[in-house]
């Protein structure tokens, strides 16, 4: 099984909302990564947790929170979104973090904040 | 041909023809290196990757080349097929740094 799978595939949410997106892996990979995809440009690193633990955040608001409950499966929760994070929230893993190794994607959760 | 402004760069290639998708990454120091591929509605497909210690890997119908002089990277395709057709995007690895180059359309015409 190579499938990283994410829920919802569409949201939509107001600025007032509380909200999660979902996604899981089966492949025993210890490296997850939440990423943020505007149309027309390419997918931007948000966090990456290793072993369960947050490693990276590369300096996202507040308002968006990660969570790793377990080796299989990464939330990101939301909060008090703005309209510009609308965008598409693309899930990968990888065996491990950085050092050569392939990161899978998911499908993604298009995400429309009005 | 390939057209570079406001929107995407877009190469397109006549359906059998080869293609070559070129990409300059902006880290000396990067030491991996993968191509994707994105299809409408998708997330990214790994096609094919190379670590910095060599300059050309193949695969299946696929070429990757790395210049770590020029810091360029380029992704070929062989005898190019209409499911080719995506948004191909080069990524550089460097320390705790995974970054995302701006992509190229490929349009394959029949």
């Amino acid at each position: 099984d190579t499938e990283v799978t994410q829920t919802p595939k569409h949201l939509v949410m107001g600025m007032t909302n509380k909200k999660s997106l979902k996604c899981e892996q089966h492949m025993g990979h210890r490296a997850m990564y939440w990423y943020k995809q505007k149309a027309k440009k390419p997918p931007e690193l948000m966090f990456v947790y290793s072993y369960e633990k947050l490693s990276i955040n590369e300096s996202v608001p507040s308002r968006f929170s990660p969570e790793c409950p377990n080796s299989s499966l990464l939330n990101l929760h939301l909060h008090a979104l703005q309209p510009e994070d609308s965008a598409l929230y693309l899930c990968a893993s990888s065996q491990e973090r950085w050092g050569s190794y392939e990161q899978y994607f998911g499908p993604g959760t298009r995400l429309t904040v009005t | 041909g390939e057209s570079v402004g406001l929107h995407l760069p877009t190469l397109s290639v006549q359906e059998g023809d080869n293609s070559i998708i070129n990409c300059a990454y902006s880290n000396s120091a990067s030491d991996y290196f993968i191509w994707y591929k994105q299809e409408s509605g998708k997330g990214p497909q790994f096609i094919i990757d190379i670590r910095s210690n060599m300059d050309k890997r193949q695969g299946q119908r696929v070429t990757v080349l790395l210049n770590k002089t020029v810091k360029h990277l380029s992704l070929q395709i062989a005898a190019t097929q209409p499911g080719d057709s995506a948004v191909y995007f080069c990524a550089e690895n460097y320390g705790q740094n995974f970054v995302f180059g701006p992509g190229t359309r490929l349009s394959v015409l029949p």
